[in-house]
């Protein structure tokens, strides 16, 4: 069965520090990857996909995943922390179609001054 | 543009009630979702709609029912509401249901059975 695990579901860093939220998936087929972030009150909005184009993908504010076949992984990562950046982000993988997408339980990002 | 809309808000509803949630996007996407989401368990979605007039289940459907009259509207409807149905619901759409197909999320509804 396809899956997609994020460990950690709680990761607090300080302003400027490297961000590093995990995602692992499991699938027999190709997938495609989906990083959503979650403000306080509102819906996900779309971070970063991958298509199976290039490994390295580069989203909005600053982020960007790499997806490592070997690894099974599809990790975010921001050089540098925002304040800004507080907020809950899904992992999400699509095997076969958008009404297969499966989300991650979530990891909440805090910022420590 | 406003995206999409959900309504109301937040509700407070009691056991064996009906309630159906509201959900309009102006994209005029053909796809529409719904998805409940629970502490924990992240996104699971309840059911969805590749273009009007189809709907299809999702990994959670039981227990709720969706119409999709036009390419606008996709309400959502609890026939007779249970505690475990308290969550927080969001719509979302996309231009179909691709793979690479971007989804697009309305700011929820949060429902609390009693």
């Amino acid at each position: 069965a396809q899956s997609v695990t994020q460990l950690g579901s709680h990761v607090s860093v300080s302003e400027g520090a490297l961000v590093l939220l995990r995602c692992n998936y499991s699938s027999s087929v190709p997938p495609y990857l989906f990083w959503y972030v979650q403000y306080p009150n509102q819906g996900l909005q779309l971070l970063l996909k991958y298509t199976s184009a290039a490994t390295l993908v580069k989203g909005i504010n600053g982020f960007e995943a790499e997806f490592k076949k070997s690894e099974t992984s599809f990790h975010l990562t921001k050089p540098s922390a925002h304040m800004s950046d507080a907020a809950e982000y899904f992992c999400a993988v699509i095997i076969g179609g958008a009404s297969k997408i499966i989300f991650g339980s979530g990891t909440r990002l805090s910022i420590r001054p | 543009i406003a995206g999409i809309t959900q309504a109301p808000t937040s509700q407070i509803l009691a056991a064996g009630r009906r309630m159906t949630l509201r959900c309009t996007q102006d994209m005029r996407h053909n796809a529409m979702y719904w998805y409940r989401q629970d502490l924990g368990l992240g996104l699971r979605l309840i059911h969805y709609s590749n273009t009007a007039g189809t709907t299809g289940k999702g990994e959670v459907p039981d227990g709720y029912s969706v119409s999709r009259a036009n390419t606008d509207d996709f309400p959502l409807t609890l026939a007779s509401a249970v505690p475990s149905q308290t969550s927080v619901y969001f719509c979302a759409s996309s231009e179909g249901l691709g793979v690479t197909d971007t989804q697009y999320f309305g700011p929820g509804t949060r429902l609390t059975v009693l």
